[in-house]
């Protein structure tokens, strides 16, 4: 079937504009998650969806960050005043919950790249 | 607090010798690990995972990886690296909240 997909694969915007980056996660999959990659980095946690539970917003880095996800599909990440800092690819992940209650591996999108001038 | 730690930020070996890269983790409970491939301009994509038993787990391209509790270690093994390996390795571990953390990543390079 068909994988994690993002939308767009790359976004280059202007200082101050407000972006937003989609994600359309793997049909079934309860759990969703938003990372960033800045250059030569590890990957920094952003927010978990898990079901129809409050989502975890910890790594949020500020509150010109949000995202929301409609039941268990599509979640748009959104960065308003955008900043050069922001430039980074940011990736999206899905996860099935196993009998049990917990998680089975992450399928990870290929990414949006976004490029703040 | 959960982290996972990757002491190696680079590595370099040989097209054909053997490599292991390493990995540790805090986490009080008994931890889901996973290591993660990441080729340039490519996804992330899972070579194996660990949830219990066995604790030496095999994956994909010819990987394996050995959890060792008393070490809190979950090091990545080959024996014989193809050219085609070179790529950012992942380590990363889940809890029982179904948080993923994951390391800074070690970069491989493989000279011929």
């Amino acid at each position: 079937g068909a994988g994690v997909s993002q939308s767009p694969s790359n976004k280059v915007t202007e200082k101050g504009k407000d972006v937003e980056l989609r994600c359309d996660p793997i049909s079934g999959h309860t759990a969703l998650y938003w990372y960033r990659q800045r250059l030569g980095q590890g990957l920094e946690f952003l927010i978990y969806f898990q079901g129809n539970s409050a989502p975890d917003k910890s790594g949020l880095p500020s509150d010109r960050f949000s995202a929301e996800r409609t039941g268990e599909s599509v979640s748009t990440l959104t960065i308003q005043r955008t900043q050069q800092e922001d430039s980074a690819v940011y990736l999206c992940a899905s996860s099935l919950r196993l009998a049990g209650g917990s998680y089975n591996e992450q399928f990870f999108g290929p990414g949006t790249r976004l490029t703040v001038l | 607090a959960q982290s996972v730690t990757q002491p190696d930020i680079h590595i370099t070996v040989s097209e054909g010798a053997s490599l292991e890269l390493r990995c540790n983790y805090s986490y009080g409970a008994t931890p889901y690990l996973f290591w993660y491939v990441q080729s340039p301009g490519q996804g992330l994509q899972l070579l194996l995972k660990y949830f219990s038993g066995d604790t030496l787990v095999q994956g994909i391209k010819g990987f394996e990886a050995e959890f060792k509790r008393s070490q809190s270690s979950f090091n990545l093994r080959k024996p014989s690296v193809h050219w085609s390996d070179a790529a950012e390795y992942f380590c990363a571990v889940a809890t029982t909240g179904n948080q993923f953390y994951f390391g800074t990543g070690t970069s491989l390079t493989v000279i011929p």
